[in-house]
């Protein structure tokens, strides 16, 4: 079984829906992220979280809201999707470590989500 | 925010050493040098990381340069498996866990 799993794999929803992306890990990580991809490019972070109580924006949080469930779990909501969120959502996880370390992150295998 | 510097796209031939560059000129002391890779349809995954020595695993080495400024990954015989994206990241300080992804080297293995 994948460490990291990602629902729904495939979305298309329409402008103005409220769509939820979920994720879940079973390495019992305490830090977990969600990155968005545009074609050609890089991964963006859109938000991430130390633990249960700690919840912080990354680069691009405008237009999203996450909620950490429990440790295992990370959802993100777009209130009212967009086109310009069509996208490629990455969920990760990693472990606090030791400060300074190289804190490997584990991604999930993806969400192709599709605003029209 | 950090940044790096990488070639668009770097091509091998199977079974031979694959040297992909990337240059990070505004590292300070404290920050890691991360490679990620990423292969068609999946997510990132972890290659390599390293601070001021150079580092193997079973997947890669890394060789940072004696000022910190450039670094270069090593894949010692490279197969039709290892094409993909190829991500250096330079994280800072204190903030390892944020890394932020450029465009990467897309490596091209012919057979």
């Amino acid at each position: 079984d994948a460490d990291v799993t990602q629902t729904p794999r495939n979305r298309i929803t329409k402008t103005g829906k409220r769509i939820m992306l979920e994720c879940s890990q079973t390495k019992g990580h305490d830090r977990m992220y969600w990155y968005r991809q545009d074609p050609g490019l890089g991964l963006r972070l859109i938000y991430y979280s130390f633990d249960v109580k700690d919840i912080n924006k990354g680069e691009i949080s405008d237009g999203y809201s996450v909620s950490r469930q429990a440790q295992a779990k990370f959802s993100l909501s777009l209130e009212s999707a967009i086109p310009n969120q069509t996208a490629l959502y990455f969920c990760a996880t990693s472990d606090s470590g030791l400060a300074g370390a190289g804190n490997e992150q584990f991604f999930g295998p993806g969400t192709r989500l599709t605003v029209l | 925010d950090a940044k790096t510097t990488q070639p668009n796209s770097m091509e091998s031939n199977e079974e031979e050493p694959v040297h992909l560059p990337c240059n990070h000129s505004t590292i300070s002391g404290t920050d890691y040098i991360h490679w990620y890779r990423q292969l068609p349809s999946q997510g990132p995954e972890y290659v390599i990381h390293g601070l001021t020595s150079n580092v193997n695993n079973r997947m890669a080495s890394l060789a940072i340069a004696e000022d910190r400024k450039s670094s270069t990954l090593i894949l010692h015989r490279a197969t039709l498996r290892d094409a993909a994206v190829y991500y250096c990241i330079q994280s800072s300080g204190g903030s390892n866990y944020k890394l932020t992804f450029g465009k990467g080297t897309l490596l091209t293995v012919n057979p």
